[in-house]
């Protein structure tokens, strides 16, 4: 079955960067895009931006480009995001999701970022 | 890439029948029929309930169905259960390969 584990919490300070990761297992990782989705506390979904990892070519959303990079390393079929220049409204849980049929049909369980002097 | 306007909360009773609706623009709901809805319990990852405006995923219960007319996409939820009770958001393709979610409706099953 597809699983998209994502590593663990983070706490940074303002300015610092944050760079979080998103294992695929159970399908071809090469096959799919994947998506990175965003949720601050008691607010709505953001979508931020996808990766193709056959690629390694992205599309960004207009407000994060400049701040944000994804990568992908095939050999562990694993995604990352970073996001730099962290601000304290950057606070919020990071998903992966995989990207088929210009949806996104699994998503992995959520890092909380938090930022915070 | 402003979000898709979505009410912030419905309510209905057991059994009943309601529907959420997600106005965007003709550059993202109205020109492309790739819109897609999410249910998201509370502590939860989002779910996918409904692809390309009307499909279900496998193992989504046909009691989710969704529809489109011009820049407004509905998600209705027949013979409503508790279990129902969570946030959706709908979500579509935008022009330049990107993608805008709604704010979210709250559910409630009375």
């Amino acid at each position: 079955q597809v699983q998209l584990v994502q590593s663990g919490a983070e706490v940074k300070k303002p300015g610092a960067s944050v760079k979080v990761s998103c294992k695929a297992s159970g399908y071809i990782f090469t096959g799919y895009y994947m998506n990175w989705v965003r949720q601050a506390p008691g607010q709505g979904l953001e979508w931020m931006g996808r990766i193709n990892p056959n690629s390694g070519g992205t599309n960004y959303a207009q407000k994060f480009q400049g701040r944000v990079t994804m990568t992908r390393d095939t050999s562990i079929s694993t995604a990352y995001m970073e996001l730099s220049g962290l601000r304290s409204d950057d606070t919020a849980v990071y998903y992966c999701a995989r990207g088929t049929s210009y949806s996104f049909d699994n998503w992995g369980q959520g890092i909380l970022v938090t930022v915070s002097s | 890439q402003s979000a898709l306007t979505q009410p912030a909360s419905v309510s209905g009773s057991p059994g009943q029948s309601i529907t959420i609706s997600c106005t965007g623009t003709s550059s993202d709901v109205g020109g492309y029929n790739y819109v897609s809805w999410y249910q998201q319990h509370p502590g939860k990852a989002p779910k996918l309930m409904i692809y390309e405006v009307s499909n279900r995923p496998s193992g989504v219960s046909n009691r989710f169905s969704g529809s489109k007319s011009g820049n407004t996409a509905s998600l209705t939820i027949s013979g409503l259960q508790a279990e129902d009770e969570a946030d959706y958001y709908c979500s579509s393709y935008s022009s330049g390969s990107t993608w805008v979610f709604g704010g979210g409706t709250k559910l409630t099953v009375l």
